[in-house]
């Protein structure tokens, strides 16, 4: 079975901008968690959708936003890019409807904002 | 809000010694769960406690949850330089909406 993927793996943007990034989730899965990691911050919890439907939110400005398809795939936008958004994004799928079901982790989106 | 804090953040040891990180969280948790991401690689899942009290063995790694279901902890024997990588705790906290949080994260390398 193909594991979570992401694209695309690496994003160079400039302030301002903004960005999409796409996860596909494990076959059958469908929960999709995204998280922002980064060297002083740790893992950050950013939203989590299940069946088409936003079911968590950390704690992140409006900037951030994200979207769940029927087929299960979820993409998520950030506006107006910032300095310190630079991170690497990750997306992980889970099985059942429970959120705190395993999470099985894609490789990531390294995105670098200049 | 929930806080999940996990000590240390950084260990050296050298290869064949013990290591053990800590993860204490603010609230009561339904549950705890171990990832491990090795460098450049993403979080692979390792373990999930339920019970207070639980521990759990794979191999030369023993993972427990406090009897608060408060605190967990994840103890290696005998480290290899296969286990150099970023070990993070997950919890849940009961009436939290079923959010993941994840501690900081303790960032373990091996000195053969």
């Amino acid at each position: 079975k193909a594991g979570v993927t992401q694209t695309p793996r690496y994003l160079i943007k400039t302030r301002g901008q903004q960005v999409t990034l796409s996860c596909s989730p494990i076959s059958g899965h469908r929960s999709v968690s995204w998280y922002q990691q980064t060297p002083g911050q740790g893992l950050q919890f950013l939203f989590e959708y299940f069946s088409e439907t936003q079911r968590n939110k950390g704690n992140f400005p409006g900037r951030f936003s994200g979207r769940q398809f029927s087929n299960s795939r979820s993409e998520m936008n950030v506006s107006t890019l910032e300095l310190g958004d630079s991170a690497l994004y990750l997306c992980a799928s889970s099985l059942a409807q429970r959120s705190t079901d395993t999470q099985y982790f894609g490789p990531g989106t390294r995105l670098t904002v200049l | 809000g929930q806080q999940v804090m996990q000590i240390p953040q950084y260990q050296h040891v050298q290869e064949g010694e013990d290591f053990t990180t800590y993860c204490n969280s603010s609230t009561t948790l339904s549950n705890i769960q171990w990832y491990k991401q090795r460098p450049g690689g993403h979080p692979v899942f390792l373990i999930q406690l339920v019970k207070s009290g639980e521990v759990k063995k794979q191999k030369r790694l023993t993972f427990q949850f406090g009897e608060a279901k408060k605190n967990s902890s994840l103890h290696i024997t005998a480290t290899q330089t296969t286990d150099v990588g970023t070990y993070f705790c997950a919890g849940v906290a009961y009436n939290q909406g079923g959010k993941l949080i994840f501690g900081q994260g303790t960032e373990l390398s091996v000195k053969p």
